[in-house]
Parts: C-alpha cells; structure tokens; sequence
C-alpha cells in the first residue's frame, strides 16, 4: 500500500496524559499536512510542512500541539495534558508542492480522551 | 481560499444518477475544484478535479460553467456503498488551508 498511513489508528487516553501520532506520507511527497476532524464537521486545518520545515500552523493549534517533521519524511503529532476537548480524528494528507494540484488523505487517527 | 455553498443533505434511490451542485461565486482565476468523498471513521478520499468545462473518471464526473461560479458533481447509478458525506472545495490545494465547510451528506436508498 502505498498511500498515506497513519498509527495509531486509535487511542484512548486519560486526561492528561499525552499522546503522539505518527504520520508516513505517500513516498516522494514533499508536503504534509495535519487537520483535526470532529463529529458531524468537515476536516479543519492545523498545520502543514514542506520537507522538515513547519510552515503554518492554524490558531487551532494550541500550546500542548507539537508537530515535527525531522527528516522530511514522517511526521508526529503530540498533544500534551490532553483534555476531553481533544477528542477528535486527527487526520494526516500528503503532497507534491510542484506538480499535482491535490492532497491525499490517510484514514485518520482516533482520539478519545475520558 | 473561496468559499463554497453545497446542500446539507440528499436522498436518491439506487441506480439514479446524483447531482451535487457547488456554488463558489467568489473563484479565482487560479483556483481548481476538487470534490472528496468520506465514510465514516475514514479519510478524505479525492474523487475529481477540474478547472473549467467537463471532467470525467471512472468514478464520477465534474461540469463546470463558463464562468465557473458553481460546479457539479455527478455519480452515475448511485449504489448503497456511495452513502458518505461529499466535499467540494475551491482553490490550489497544495499551497491553501483547505477548509471543508460540512459537505452533503448523501444517503441511497434500496
């Protein structure tokens, strides 16, 4: 399979702890993008990367949100002290910057924070 | 990125044709549409993309005006397993937060 996974594919976790997803875009894409869904709405953007550099991040994303991207090719998603609020499918898409005028979805990440 | 407008819901029947009409009157001239379709617990999944006239795959097919202010989604001979939420969105995905909005959430009936 060579389309974008993601792991895990879902976690339940206490309050406050943290948790961390990891994200392997499609191979030779040069963009990669987090978004956070919840139910009954559309996917909302959090943060993208060309290669290893981070370069927007929605005001989505709070403090406790880390993204890396360290090599340009997985990436990670943190959240630290979760809270229920936090409960959401978070999902991970990849891109070519310079050719393609689309992203590709992986199935999505499962949070349930009780 | 250009704000679309799309139905919140549709009922067809199976083998009927379905039409998703999208108005995004605010379009630039760069921009590209693009439809995605999600099941539940699952990824966006592109469908179809174009920019002006007609685009067709195997999947689904993309007409779009002269002047571009609103585009149509059609699936040919829906079945049960093309109940999902569909999403048109407007602009070049590569370089643009993409935001979803709701979708129409299409339902076929046996």
């Amino acid at each position: 399979d060579t389309g974008v996974s993601q792991d895990p594919r879902h976690k339940i976790t206490k309050r406050g702890q943290n948790v961390t997803f990891r994200c392997d875009p499609i191979s030779e894409h040069n963009r990669l993008y987090w978004y956070r869904q919840t139910l009954g709405q559309g996917p909302e953007f959090l943060t993208y990367f060309q290669n290893e550099a981070q370069l927007e991040k929605s005001r989505l994303l709070s403090d406790r949100f880390s993204a890396e991207r360290p090599k340009g090719s997985f990436s990670t998603l943190e959240i630290q002290r979760t809270e229920q609020g936090d409960s959401a499918m978070y999902l991970c898409a990849s891109s070519l910057a310079d050719t393609g005028n689309t992203i590709y979805f992986g199935e999505g990440s499962w949070l349930t924070v009780v | 990125l250009a704000k679309t407008t799309q139905p919140i819901s549709m009922d067809s029947y199976e083998g009927q044709e379905v039409n998703i009409t999208c108005s995004h009157n605010n379009i630039a001239t760069n921009d590209y549409i693009t439809w995605y379709q999600q099941f539940p617990s699952q990824g966006p999944r592109f469908i179809i993309q174009g920019y002006k006239t007609k685009v067709t795959n195997e999947v689904a097919s993309l007409f779009i005006p002269a002047d571009r202010k609103s585009s149509t989604l059609s699936l040919p001979r829906v079945s049960l397993s093309d109940t999902a939420v569909y999403y048109c969105l407007v602009g070049d995905l590569r370089y643009q937060k993409v935001t979803f909005g709701t979708g129409t959430k299409l339902q076929v009936i046996p």
